[in-house]
């Protein structure tokens, strides 16, 4: 039931940014785009979320394009505990729900 | 930040035995409390969704009783696995949202292993 895409893995040189993208085309217009990432063994740790406008907070950057059918998660200055699996997620408001894609696994290489 | 704890953070035990697992969100009202389970190296999947003072709404394919699931406050929600047997080891995950579009906040997760 995931409505996004995103590629399996990255990697990304420690200190400089890593840029995640995700494909949504299905999105409707009052559906927000959800970032989340996991460490191993963790629970998902929220990092950011966005309806059409960039966002930007400590953690990272929000880029949607402005069809709003992708989107790009930039961590701006990686570093190796930025190592983890990145999911990004359309939540459907009436129901609630998240589901969860395959995400993209992230190494940062020192 | 918000913060969601989940505890226990791991359970071992014999087959048979139910499991009760509890979410508590810390410093806000959980009007949606959601539950998923993780095998290794797959994606999170969704169980259940509930909301506080109701039924919960399970997803298809997931036995609603085998997995119970009480949402009986806007702070805590429980999980628990009746007569549990090897095939429902895995990694329970509960999350929780306040309202509108604000953002699910993870628990650390509860590694749930039948001998």
């Amino acid at each position: 039931d995931a409505k996004t895409t995103q590629p399996p893995s990255m990697d990304c040189a420690e200190g400089r940014a890593a840029n995640l993208p995700c494909n949504h085309s299905t999105i409707s217009g009052n559906e927000y785009v959800y970032w989340y990432r996991q460490i191993h063994s963790q629970g998902p740790q929220y990092i950011i979320h966005g309806l059409k406008n960039n966002e930007t907070n400590e953690m990272a950057s929000l880029i949607i394009t402005e069809d709003r059918k992708s989107s790009t998660l930039i961590l701006p200055h990686a570093t190796l505990r930025d190592t983890a699996v990145y999911y990004c997620i359309v939540m459907i408001l009436a129901g609630n729900q998240f589901y969860f894609g395959t995400g993209t696994s992230l190494t940062v290489i020192p | 930040g918000a913060v969601v704890s989940q505890h226990p953070s791991r359970v071992i035990c014999k087959s048979g035995t139910s499991v009760k697992i509890e979410c508590r969100s810390l410093d806000f009202q959980a009007t949606t409390m959601f539950w998923y389970r993780q095998f290794p190296k797959q994606s999170l999947m969704l169980m259940a969704t509930s909301n506080e003072g109701s039924k919960a709404t399970y997803e298809q394919g997931v036995e609603k009783d085998k997995f119970l699931i009480n949402h009986a406050s806007l702070t805590l929600s429980t999980l628990t696995v009746t007569s549990a047997h090897p095939e429902d080891s895995s990694f329970y995950i509960c999350s929780a949202r306040e309202q509108g579009y604000q953002p699910q906040h993870f628990g650390d997760g509860t590694r749930l292993s039948i001998l």
